[in-house]
């Protein structure tokens, strides 16, 4: 079966650190172009970060650059978001996901930053 | 950055309706389009790509078609199951986009 399966996720202070990981299974994943989307509690989706294949074409959403470092680890299929200086705003459920390639999306992890 | 804008925000049907969701690109984005169902707790569904293919395993009553700005997704016959939220999304260049969103609700 074909899964992606996010972790890491869970309550953090402003200004605090996170780092969200995102095990596949059952795709050709070190072929695969991988995102990250987040969806705020009651509103739309919105793309975060992609990473190709080997990992070396990375892009952010501006809203995040600098903040955020996506990676992967190919030989253990998982791809990672190191998320620094949250923000209040940054409180949404993120998910990862190949979008329109296959449509695989993993279940989502919360991530709340709150005082 | 290219916006997507997505008509209408909300829309009340009854079962068996056939039904239109528009959505507008603020500049061509060729045929790279997908449209996405989501239900309330889950992750998106991917239901159509390149404007109008359609996901394995998605039903036919779903349809897509569009180029360039303005785009539709079609069901044709609603069913108890398509009662849910509906997203465009773009994927010409980067940033990729999503329209804001169309709830489908029982009328």
């Amino acid at each position: 079966e074909v899964q992606l399966v996010e972790s890491g996720g869970g309550l953090v202070q402003p200004g605090g650190s996170l780092r969200l990981s995102c095990a596949a299974s059952g795709l050709s994943f070190s072929r695969s172009w991988l995102h990250w989307v987040r969806q705020a509690p009651g509103k739309g989706l919105v793309w975060v970060s992609r990473i190709g294949p080997d990992g070396s074409a990375t892009t952010y959403a501006d809203s995040v650059k600098g903040r955020f470092t996506i990676s992967r680890d190919n030989a253990k299929n998982t791809l990672n978001l190191q998320m620094n200086s949250l923000r209040v705003e940054d409180t949404a459920v993120y998910y990862c996901t190949t979008l329109q390639a296959g449509g695989i999306w993993g279940q989502g992890t919360l991530v709340t930053v709150s005082s | 950055d290219i916006q997507m804008t997505q008509s209408p925000s909300t829309l009340s049907a009854s079962v068996g309706d056939r039904v239109t969701i528009t959505c507008r690109a603020s500049q061509s984005v060729s045929i790279s389009l997908a449209w996405y169902q989501q239900k309330p707790g889950k992750a998106p569904k991917l239901l159509i790509y390149m404007a109008s293919t359609l996901q394995s395993g998605v039903p036919s009553r779903f349809s897509g078609s569009g180029s360039g700005t303005e785009f539709t997704l079609t069901i044709s016959s609603l069913q108890p199951d398509d009662f849910a939220a509906y997203y465009c999304q773009h994927y010409i260049s980067y940033p990729y986009a999503f329209g804001q969103g169309t709830k489908l609700e029982i009328k």
